[in-house]
């Protein structure tokens, strides 16, 4: 069985700090990994992809992959209320579909 | 560019009776199409997947199913809908397993 972990959260943040947000995958041959923003009441919207090793950047996005500790992450930086969302990552072997975790909840506060 | 298309927004259903959902896409061809289904609170479950017309991978046994008769074209159905069937369904397009990208969603609710 396939599975991405994330913590649920609330994971809450003052406006302008960094927050960080943790997802991990149990299949090794996941090849493609994202991440979305989900706003209550609304389909999720891709913000990051990372394919490789290290770090990937996006303006005020980080994301970063370690495909030997299955593990992925995203940071924003200079969060903003607007950023208030669940935030899902999404893994991908090649040739299956998209396996998201259950999401992460952000709350900026201002 | 690619654009997908879902419909309805929102549906009351009564216990028992049939659905239909529909999920088109435009600007690409032969996409993997798919059917999430999201709960109250909870995560996006993977129903459906298809690679290709007539394609279809079901990943949670249910009382749903999936058509796919042209190749832009993803269907959601049910012969008869359970109170748990209610949910915030959500169709979604990809290449080549990159990303994906989502319908607007239809929430279903059935009393």
């Amino acid at each position: 069985q396939k599975e991405v972990e994330q913590n649920s959260g609330p994971l809450s943040v003052p406006e302008g700090a960094i927050a960080s947000l943790n997802c991990t995958y149990s299949d090794r041959g996941s090849q493609s990994f994202f991440w979305y923003r989900q706003y209550s009441g609304k389909s999720p919207e891709l913000i990051m992809s990372i394919y490789s090793n290290g770090d990937k950047e996006d303006g005020r996005f980080t994301a970063q992959l370690n495909k030997a500790s299955q593990y992925v992450s995203l940071l924003i930086r200079d969060s903003q209320p607007s950023d208030s969302a669940t935030y899902l990552c999404a893994v991908n072997q090649a040739g299956t579909a998209l396996i998201f975790g259950k999401g992460t909840t952000l709350s900026v506060s201002s | 560019s690619q654009t997908i298309h879902q419909w309805p927004a929102t549906l009351v259903q009564p216990v028992g009776s049939p659905l239909s959902l529909e999920c088109t896409v435009e600007g690409t061809s032969n996409p993997n199409l798919y059917w999430y289904r999201q709960a109250a609170g909870r995560g996006l479950q993977l129903l459906f997947y298809s690679v290709g017309i007539g394609q279809i991978s079901s990943e949670v046994p249910q009382n749903l199913s999936a058509s796919r008769p042209q190749d832009r074209q993803f269907i959601l159905s049910s012969k008869k809908l359970l109170l748990s069937d209610s949910g915030f369904y959500l169709c979604a397009w990809s290449v080549l397993g990159r990303e994906a990208f989502f319908g607007q969603g239809t929430r279903l609710t059935v009393v």
